[in-house]
């Protein structure tokens, strides 16, 4: 079965400070994929990234990074200074390689205050 | 332009009627899906059509009918509705490759409130 953990329910910041939003997954796929979705407050779902599991490598955005290791079945993500924009809902997601459905976390809210 | 849209955004009704929800996509994909989100956020798979056909039909109640009159287009009608219909539905896009994990592009969701 797949599963996707987000066990931060919620993280509250200051302006500036770093962030990491952790997502721990389970499947017995040896190909499957990953991805970061962003639910602002208007309610739309915003994607971020996606990696497929033969690649390690972490990657960078601008302020946002990934972190994904398969040792540990994780694929954490950090916001630098984090602003109050990015105060929103984030949902890490898994598919498989024969699935095309998402199976999402629960979704960690993160609020940034100024 | 819209790439993903859904009508109406909102929808309120009784408790006992029946109700559609519309999706377009003009990304010219192949696959279209149906989430719900409940009250806590939770995101889950209802239904996915891949060229017209059906790929995807997770455990959903009957009273949940989707239709795809062509690969533009996935409506989602729901009869009977119920309290715990109350959520926001999803619909999302996507353009397969043989496999999984394509990024999927969402609507802007319709919020349904059962009353």
């Amino acid at each position: 079965a797949q599963k996707v953990t987000q066990a931060q329910t919620e993280i509250s910041v200051v302006e500036k400070e770093d962030v990491t939003l952790d997502c721990v997954y389970e499947t017995r796929d040896t190909t499957y994929y990953l991805f970061w979705y962003k639910q602002p407050p208007s309610g739309e779902l915003v994607f971020l990234i996606r990696r497929n599991s033969f690649d390690e490598q972490n990657e960078i955005s601008g302020r946002y990074s990934w972190n994904f290791q398969k040792s540990t079945s994780s694929f954490n993500f950090t916001i630098t200074a984090s602003q109050v924009v990015d105060s929103a809902v984030y949902f890490c997601a898994l598919s498989g390689h024969s699935s095309y459905k998402l199976i999402f976390g629960s979704g960690t809210r993160l609020l940034v205050r100024p | 332009d819209t790439a993903v849209s859904q009508t109406p955004k909102y929808l309120v009704t009784q408790m006992g009627n029946d109700k559609s929800i519309k999706c377009e996509q003009n990304l010219g994909h192949d696959t279209m899906y149906w989430y719900k989100q409940d009250s806590k956020k939770f995101l889950k798979i209802m239904f996915s059509y891949n060229n017209k056909e059906l790929i995807i039909n997770e455990t959903v109640p009957n009273r949940f009918s989707p239709k795809s009159p062509d690969k533009a287009h996935l409506n989602l009608h729901i009869n009977s509705l119920e309290l715990g219909d109350s959520a926001v539905y999803f619909c999302a896009s996507s353009q397969p490759t043989g496999s999984g994990g394509n990024e999927q592009f969402f609507g802007p969701g319709t919020r349904l409130t059962v009353l």
